[in-house]
This record gives C-alpha cells, sequence and structure tokens, in this order.
C-alpha cells in the first residue's frame, strides 16, 4: 500500500499562475485534508472533504479550490498564485474524522 | 481561543537523558490529543493519542486538564528518537489544531 501521495514534490510559480496539487490515498478513506505549514507556524487547514463529490473550507481557504470526483483523490487548485502562498503542502486521510491523520509527504510551492 | 502551544522550538538533551516535550492547549471541551512525529526524511505520522494510553518507542503522555497540558515523556532519550513533533488538539467539526513544533535533537 502506498498510504496517501502526492504529487508534485516540488514546484516553482510565478505570480498568477495556476497549478494543481493531487494527492491520492488508497486506504479507503472517506476523510481528506490540505494543510498548509509555513515556518514557526502548525499546520493549518485548508480545505477537507467528508467523502466523493463533498468539499468544506478550512481555517484558510481563500486563494484556493479543491475537487474530489473520486473517493481516492483530492485536487488542491491555486487559479492564481501569489507569493503569499510559498508554502509546504500536506494532505492526509482518515478514517474518521476524530481519528488518525495519514499524511503524504508534501509539497514544496515557491512563488515568485 | 482554540489554542496549541509548543513553548520549545529546540530541544537539545544527551543520548540517555530524559526528556520532555511540553505541550498546552486551550480548549472548553473535551480535548482529543495527539502526539504526531516527523522523521528525517519521513512524512508526518502519528505517535501517540492520549485516549489510547499507551507508551509507543517508550513515549508516554499524560493528559493533565488541570494544568491543560498533554507533556510527551521519554525517560532515556536515544539518537533516533532525533525529530520534529507536533502536538494536535481535535476539537470536532473535522478541525484538528497542530502547534507549532518541537525539534528533538538527541547528541551522542
Amino acid at each position: 500500500n502506498a498510504g496517501v501521495t502526492q504529487t508534485p514534490k516540488f514546484r516553482v510559480l510565478k505570480t498568477g499562475q495556476s497549478m494543481t496539487l493531487l494527492c491520492a490515498q488508497d486506504m479507503n478513506h472517506e476523510y481528506m485534508y490540505w494543510y498548509r505549514q509555513d515556518p514557526g507556524m502548525g499546520l493549518r487547514l485548508i480545505h477537507y472533504s467528508v467523502g466523493e463529490g463533498t468539499t468544506a473550507k478550512g481555517e484558510v481557504p481563500d486563494g484556493y479550490n479543491v475537487s474530489r470526483l473520486k473517493k481516492q483523490n483530492f485536487l488542491l487548485g491555486l487559479e492564481s498564485a501569489a507569493p503569499s502562498q510559498t508554502s509546504v503542502y500536506f494532505c492526509a486521510s482518515s478514517y474518521e474524522q476524530y481519528n488518525e491523520q495519514f499524511f503524504g509527504p508534501g509539497t514544496r510551492l515557491t512563488v515568485l | 481561543a482554540q489554542r496549541v502551544t509548543q513553548p520549545e522550538k529546540l530541544l537539545s538533551v544527551f543520548k540517555g537523558a530524559p526528556v520532555e516535550l511540553k505541550c498546552n492547549y486551550s480548549y472548553s471541551g473535551s480535548p482529543e490529543l495527539f502526539w504526531y512525529v516527523q522523521y528525517s526524511r519521513q512524512r508526518l505520522q502519528l505517535l501517540l493519542r492520549h485516549i489510547s494510553r499507551e507508551s509507543i518507542k517508550g513515549f508516554t503522555a499524560d493528559l493533565n486538564k488541570g494544568e491543560t497540558s498533554f507533556h510527551l515523556k521519554k525517560p532515556f532519550a536515544q539518537e533516533e528518537d532525533s525529530a520534529m513533533y507536533y502536538c494536535a488538539l481535535y476539537t470536532g467539526g473535522f478541525k484538528t489544531i497542530f502547534g507549532a513544533g518541537t525539534r528533538l535533537f538527541v547528541k551522542a
């Protein structure tokens, strides 16, 4: 089992460019999450999903969109990247909302 | 406000010494607390959660509701314990609040 995978691992964007981060999990989890981690701060929840076809806003959703067309995939989109979105992005999934979260390896995004 | 505070960014101890990583939380409800660990070049993973009351890799953590703390302890640190440790608080509504993390460095 691969667990939670993220694509790509690294990316450099110019301000205004768009991109999509892909998260995939093979554990049949209902719940999936996107976090961002900035220096000196804990992980902050961007968006989450409680099942296929559902998404909801987290703590810091502005500038991001998400989609969960298939249960195993959770996509995070940046329509017009800004330098403030330079961060490390983590995807996670869990069986229940209060259970252990399984994390992907992270995507390091730099916006110039 | 709901908050998780890990007061130490870096903790350095010698091998064989006791280690305590501090975690304080602010939450009015009944807390669900976790410790996650990230070893070098590995992904973030669960170390333990308070509800299971178990010891993992020699680490234990006791929930102290009076002091609103969930400190992580190990009596004898090993070099392989060097990692980044995050305390996390589940507050319901799909929200888990993570602390900023403490980097533990165990010196030989």
